[in-house]
């Protein structure tokens, strides 16, 4: 079993729809739960980062965590293109909180 | 403040060929990873340093990569032979080891062709 699961996608959604990306772990003492986005050819960038049960709010993003259920997942609302991106999830294990492991990332795709 | 800077960006080689890649962390950040990253998937961790220490290699291809982080700050990742699946992008990143829930910022990468 992988520590982090995606569905890869690719996600398609419509301009100005809301994207709903989500997140499976398996260590259940996970602490900290992290969105990076990744355009094709560049790094992952940081967007997204929250530690307790419920919402975390940041503009057009919203992160999402049940650590009861094991999930954490991102919202986008108002989509535009440029949110076209790999999205990876990202979770520090109770051991080693300096440690991170990836899903493998969810493709989304915004039509105009 | 700089971010992490990695070079090259871009590196082909042939197989059974050896490749270094260079990191320069943030400054003051105590904690630096390598990460490799094939085409499609998420980045897995090829090792993880504290300061110049090793907290964490178990993914690491050990007969054939080498990485080492002198003095706590520069650190380069060597794999010697190289192999055809090697080909991917390699990530350096590091973070602030004070608290949990630090992020790790990302340098642009090191983009290895193996031929």
């Amino acid at each position: 079993q992988k520590e982090v699961e995606q569905n890869s996608g690719p996600l398609s959604v419509p301009e100005g729809a809301i994207a709903s990306l989500n997140c499976t772990y398996s260590d259940r003492g996970s602490q900290s739960f992290f969105w990076y986005r990744q355009y094709s050819g560049k790094s992952p960038e940081l967007i997204m980062s929250i530690y307790s049960n419920g919402d975390k709010e940041d503009g057009r993003f919203t992160a999402q965590l049940n650590k009861a259920s094991q999930y954490v997942s991102l919202l986008i609302r108002d989509s535009q293109p440029s949110d076209s991106a790999t999205y990876l999830c990202a979770v520090n294990p109770l051991y080693n909180f300096n440690k991170f492991y990836f899903g493998s990332g969810t493709k989304l795709n915004v039509k105009p | 403040e700089a971010g992490v800077a990695q070079s090259p960006r871009y590196k082909i080689i042939e197989k059974r060929q050896s490749v270094a890649f260079w990191c320069n962390p943030i400054s003051g950040h105590a904690t630096l990873y390598w990460y490799q990253q094939i085409l499609g998937q998420g980045p897995k961790l090829l090792i993880q340093f504290q300061n110049n220490g090793v907290v964490d290699d178990s993914q690491l291809p050990k007969d054939r990569f080498s990485a080492e982080r002198l003095k706590g700050v520069d650190s380069t990742l060597k794999i010697q032979p190289a192999k055809l699946e090697d080909s991917a992008v390699y990530l350096c990143a590091s973070s602030l080891r004070d608290r949990a829930g630090t992020e790790a910022f990302f340098g642009q990468g090191t983009r290895l062709t193996v031929v």
